[in-house]
């Protein structure tokens, strides 16, 4: 079936870093998504994106989080600096419509603050 | 605010017994629900989902699930495991227009006996 593809897999970055994780999503796809989850814990909802433009957002995206989507590239979520509450996993997602839930997940990017 | 509940981190089940899979949620409306799944080394994959109508629902792979309003449960269950229905199983939620906005449980990880 249709893959969303993450890199990297597992990143290790010092506090203050800079680090960008990468998404490739099913080719024919317009809304996509970044979810959090911390370990032991669900996995929650960070941003969608459409039309070059993020939709909604929900607290836990702070003001050192951004994405975008240039020219049709990657979809990249971009944390600058990051602190150590950023470990988790994030999982990138895609779907063709909105308001379905069908989304298609990533196997996940997992980032250590240390 | 709308919540997920998976009562189950684990569960192991012999190949060839039935599985059932328990999901309370928190909502003031009906809402849309799901069960994603994710086998190892995979991305969530959409299981099944519930929008309106018949509380039963069939998925793939020989899963269904029964939504029940008065209980707040959409329980997923399969007659017969087979091994490779081990992986991790998401119960998840979205309003009807809350633009794939999902809320997930915590997951409950099957394990399959030989």
């Amino acid at each position: 079936g249709p893959k969303v593809l993450q890199i990297p897999s597992h990143q290790i970055i010092d506090m203050g870093q800079m680090v960008t994780l990468n998404c490739d999503p099913v080719s024919n796809h317009l809304y996509f998504y970044w979810y959090k989850q911390i370990l032991g814990q669900q996995m929650e909802f960070l941003v969608n994106f459409y039309n070059g433009k993020v939709m909604e957002k929900s607290k836990l995206f702070k003001d050192q989080f951004s994405v975008e989507r240039p020219d049709g590239s990657y979809f990249t979520l971009k944390i600058q600096p990051t602190a150590l509450e950023d470990s988790a996993v994030y999982f990138c997602a895609s779907s063709l419509t909105v308001n379905t839930g069908q989304l298609y997940f990533g196997e996940g990017s997992k980032l250590t603050v240390l | 605010a709308q919540s997920v509940t998976q009562p189950d981190a684990r569960v192991t089940v012999s190949e060839g017994a039935s599985l059932q899979l328990r999901c309370k949620y928190s909502y003031s409306a009906t809402p849309y629900l799901f069960w994603y799944v994710q086998y190892p080394r995979q991305g969530l994959q959409l299981l099944l989902k519930y929008y309106s109508g018949d509380p039963v629902v069939q998925g793939v792979n020989s899963f269904e699930a029964e939504f029940s309003k008065s209980n707040s449960s959409f329980h997923l269950q399969k007659a017969s495991v087979h091994w490779s229905d081990s992986a991790v199983y998401f119960c998840a939620l979205s309003m009807s227009s809350a633009g794939n906005k999902l809320t997930f449980g915590i997951g409950t990880r099957v394990l399959v006996r030989p």
